[in-house]
């Protein structure tokens, strides 16, 4: 149980194009979603926390305009990358927690998707 | 931002010895713990979770919880090839939000 799915699993594209990544939590529904940017030798960066009908909430540093989320059902998350740029090249990853999410739950990561922007 | 602090490695062990992974994080309000496996190319996968100071076992790994201390430790006994990863310490706390440490790489030598 628990599963997350991304899509796609890699993606190139040309520069000032846009990107979109879905998230989907196949068999439980998730209130809450977090997307994640990983650039290569370093760890997981918190971009946004996705609530399912309601706006993201962006960590700071992270462009809101640039990185819009939408979270339009309990089980998909979607985050589009817009004009994308080389510099935007990274592991996207989301995670999901369980419907009456708990400071203790736990998160379950999708298997991520790997942006290059040529 | 919290802050979660791992020596980055690498740390290399033969093959069926114990690896010690150790983590430090900054605040107090913190109250779950949590150790993923991350393999090259690949997404975090969950080991373990800790909320309770103490230790807590699964199969070969241990995790160890100092709240005190701040200070969160994880054991994998009878180490195997297949343990050869990034181990991140996740820290959460009322937010909900994970900090991760920025990991620390395992080889497991044949």
């Amino acid at each position: 149980g628990a599963v997350v799915s991304q899509h796609p699993s890699w993606v190139i594209c040309k520069s000032g194009t846009s990107v979109k990544i879905e998230c989907r939590s196949l068999d439980f529904q998730a209130t809450t979603m977090f997307w994640y940017r990983q650039f290569p030798k370093q760890s997981l960066m918190l971009m946004a926390t996705s609530n399912e009908g309601s706006k993201a909430t962006y960590e700071q540093g992270v462009e809101k305009d640039k990185f819009l989320i939408n979270h339009a059902s309990l089980t998909l998350s979607t985050l589009t990358v817009t004009s994308a740029h080389p510099e935007d090249s990274s592991f996207y990853i989301c995670s999901a927690g369980l419907a009456g999410y708990q400071a203790r739950d736990t998160q379950y990561f999708g298997p991520g998707t790997r942006l290059t922007v040529l | 931002q919290k802050e979660v602090e791992q020596n980055s490695g690498p740390l290399s062990v033969p093959e069926g010895a114990i690896a010690s992974l150790n983590c430090t994080y900054s605040d107090r309000g913190s109250q779950s713990f949590f150790w993923y496996r991350q393999y090259s190319g690949k997404s975090p996968e969950l080991i373990m979770f800790i909320y309770s100071n103490g230790d807590k076992e699964d199969g070969r790994f241990t995790a160890q919880l100092n709240k005190a201390s701040q200070y969160v430790s994880l054991l994998i006994r009878d180490s195997q090839p297949s343990d050869s990863a990034t181990y991140l310490c996740a820290v959460k706390g009322g937010d909900y939000k994970l900090s991760f440490g920025a990991g620390t790489t395992v080889t497991v030598r044949a």
